[in-house]
């Protein structure tokens, strides 16, 4: 069966610190990934996605990156973290397809001070 | 207008009720939907695909009205562990990427009561 790994689980950063969050997925190959971040109150906003090793889309304009070094590893990253960047941070995987669910990992919830 | 539009709630329903949510969503080509559940401070769980004939998993049923963007979710004999805040989720297209990607609604929030 196929499994997501997400780490870690909890993250106190001060501001201006760099960021490396990681995530890996097991039984599956070729899959979709993607990093979400959810910040308190507020729904789920699509941070970046990808469909392969070195493609990277994003959807939304800050000071974040992602990077797809291998096949089932999707890696979010800053180089000078903000207030802002505060929140839930979830990585999911789906099927390559129109119609997939995705499957979220444990997520890692983010705190700067 | 919203692009998947929830009642944020809370609905606080007692013990054995039934509950229904609604969700409308702005893209009328979307073509796959679904409900998740998310318990607080966890990721969200998948919790049933949403089909255009409407499908049941045991106490939940779920709806689907093309014509009118609406998707519903019932929730039967609800239990003390059906709290939690249900998602709807609608694939839509992302602007500028020709792609579609699946959108989160912010979900209602469900408390069972004693």
């Amino acid at each position: 069966s196929q499994t997501i790994h997400q780490w870690p689980a909890t993250l106190v950063q001060p501001v201006g610190s760099p960021l490396s969050l990681e995530c890996t997925v097991e039984g599956t190959s070729n899959p979709n990934l993607y990093w979400y971040r959810q910040a308190a109150g507020r729904g789920l906003q699509l941070l970046f996605y990808s469909v392969g090793i070195g493609q990277i889309s994003s959807e939304v304009p800050q000071n974040l990156s992602a990077s797809r070094p291998q096949d089932r590893q999707f890696i979010l990253s800053s180089k000078k973290l903000l207030l802002s960047d505060s929140g839930f941070y979830l990585c999911a995987w789906s099927v390559w397809g129109l119609n997939q669910p995705q499957h979220f990992g444990d997520g890692t919830r983010l705190s700067i001070l | 207008r919203k692009e998947v539009e929830q009642d944020p709630g809370p609905f606080n329903v007692p013990e054995g009720a039934t509950v229904a949510f609604n969700c409308t969503y702005s893209n009328s080509a979307s073509q796959s939907f679904f409900w998740y559940r998310q318990d607080c401070r966890k990721e969200p769980k998948l919790l049933m695909s949403v089909y255009s004939s409407g499908n049941e998993d045991g106490r939940f049923t779920a709806q689907l009205n093309r014509a009118s963007q609406y998707i519903s979710l019932l929730i039967r004999d609800s239990k003390l562990s059906d709290s939690a805040t249900y998602l709807c989720v609608v694939n839509m297209r992302i602007s500028g990427a020709g792609s579609y990607q699946l959108t989160f609604g912010k979900g209602t929030k469900l408390s069972v009561i004693p």
